[in-house]
């Protein structure tokens, strides 16, 4: 079965610090991936996708992702936190041709000044 | 950007009763729309793949004559949820494709929170 699994449920981080969210999925074939921001009772929002082409993808605040397809990870990273990425964090994927998304459990950042 | 909107944003409901949810694409047409639900603290479950124009798919575990959704336009999508009850309550977003463009990505709604008492 495909699953896409985010390491960490919680991560607390003090502000300008960096911050790494894990995430690894499970398939065989060509993938999608994404990682979605969602603030508290809100939708969700892109914050960056990888489609194909290089494989560090980055978003217009700060956060980049990289997809290593030999240990089909897709972690998330910023060099340095405000007090405004404080929310929830999901990593999805689309597998093969299809359009279904896939969502990990999510990552909740907390971060501290 | 692609906007999605959902309406209402909020909306309590007695037991037995049902619920209609919008979802809409602003300003592209939406060949695909999907609904999700999400409990506290959860991620996103997707409960149904709706195409323009013809009958929705429902994911497995997710009964279709309790969630009933009708995806009539290009860009409007509805969820009812009929016979409501408390295990019910939870927060329901819609998301957009449009698939014309050729692009993988889903357009999200702001959710919709569905509370029955």
């Amino acid at each position: 079965a495909q699953s896409v699994t985010q390491l960490d449920s919680q991560v607390p981080v003090f502000e300008e610090a960096p911050v790494e969210l894990r995430c690894n999925y499970s398939s065989s074939v060509s993938v999608y991936l994404f990682w979605y921001v969602q603030y508290p009772n809100q939708g969700l929002q892109l914050l960056l996708k990888y489609l194909s082409g290089s494989t560090l993808v980055e978003s217009i605040n700060g956060f980049e992702a990289e997809f290593n397809k030999s240990q089909t990870s897709f972690h998330l990273r910023k060099p340095s936190v405000h007090i405004s990425d404080t929310a929830e964090y999901f990593c999805a994927v689309s597998y093969g041709s299809g359009y279904k998304l896939s969502f990990g459990a999510g990552t909740t950042v907390t971060v501290r000044a | 950007g692609a906007v999605v909107s959902q309406h209402p944003s909020r909306v309590i409901c007695k037991s037995g009763t049902s619920v209609k949810i919008e979802c809409r694409s602003l300003d592209f047409q939406a060949t695909t729309m999907f609904w999700y639900r999400q409990f506290p603290k959860q991620s996103l479950m997707l409960m149904a793949t709706s195409n323009e124009g013809s009958k929705a798919t429902y994911e497995q575990g997710v009964e279709k004559d309790k969630f009933l959704i009708n995806h009539a336009s290009l860009t409007l999508s509805t969820l009812t949820v009929t016979s409501a009850h408390p295990e019910d309550s939870s927060f329901y977003i819609c998301s957009a494709r449009d698939l014309l463009a050729g692009d993988y990505e889903q357009y999200f709604g702001p959710g919709t929170r569905l509370t029955v008492t």
